[in-house]
């Protein structure tokens, strides 16, 4: 079974404070990786799709990098703006029958970005 | 990019009454449209993968005869959730698939009294 697992759960920054969001996954041969932004009643934005190890994508003030077990969403001088809740999503690469493009989601990181 | 549009954005019922939500990808053409469920402070659930023209797929633990899910065309998925209870209140999100790629709809904010 995929597994998506995210951490902090929760973290607060000063503006300008860089840091970085961990997405660690297990899955059966991946076919992508994702990254979503959700702010509070919205649907997730699309951020990034990453396909193999060491493919880096970027952004404005975010970068996502991808190993074998893990990705990184980086985040440089970040704004109150940045605040939201970051998701990290698996595609595996032989999904069951008639699952398509199936996602399987991690419980997010709530960034809390502050002046 | 992608647009994908979700009709209500939020939805008062009563319980034992049925309510209709709608998916439209506006700018693409979708084969596989996807049904997710999301209660406060959780990650998104799958609820089940919905293909033009053929059944829904749905996820383990998923009542199919509760949540009805149509692909009429390939732009258009509808959830109907069937005779409503309390713990069905929850945020339904649905996504459009394009080139491996989802893109979300904004969400439906489903509340039954």
């Amino acid at each position: 079974e995929d597994q998506v697992t995210q951490s902090p759960e929760a973290l607060r920054l000063q503006e300008g404070e860089s840091s970085s969001l961990n997405c660690s996954y297990t899955v059966s041969g991946l076919r992508g990786l994702f990254w979503y932004r959700q702010d509070p009643g919205k649907g997730p934005e699309f951020l990034f799709t990453l396909y193999s190890a060491g493919e880096e994508k970027e952004k404005e003030r975010l970068k996502a990098t991808l190993t074998k077990k893990e990705s990184f969403l980086h985040i440089t001088a970040p704004k109150p703006e940045d605040s939201a809740t970051y998701l990290c999503a698996v595609q595996a690469a032989h999904p069951p029958p008639g699952g398509g493009n199936k996602l399987t989601f991690g419980t997010g990181t709530q960034l809390k970005v502050e002046l | 990019g992608a647009v994908v549009s979700q009709h209500p954005s939020w939805v008062i019922c009563k319980s034992g009454t049925s309510v209709k939500i709608e998916c439209r990808s506006l700018d693409f053409q979708a084969t596989t449209m996807f049904w997710y469920r999301q209660f406060p402070k959780q990650s998104l659930m799958l609820m089940a993968t919905s293909n033009e023209g053929s059944k829904a797929t749905y996820e383990q633990g998923v009542e199919k005869d509760k949540f009805l899910i149509n692909h009429a065309s390939l732009t258009l998925s509808t959830l109907t959730v069937t005779s409503a209870h309390p713990e069905d209140s929850s945020f339904y999100i649905c996504s459009a698939g394009s080139n491996n790629e989802q893109f979300f709809g904004p969400g439906t904010r489903l509340t039954v009294l």
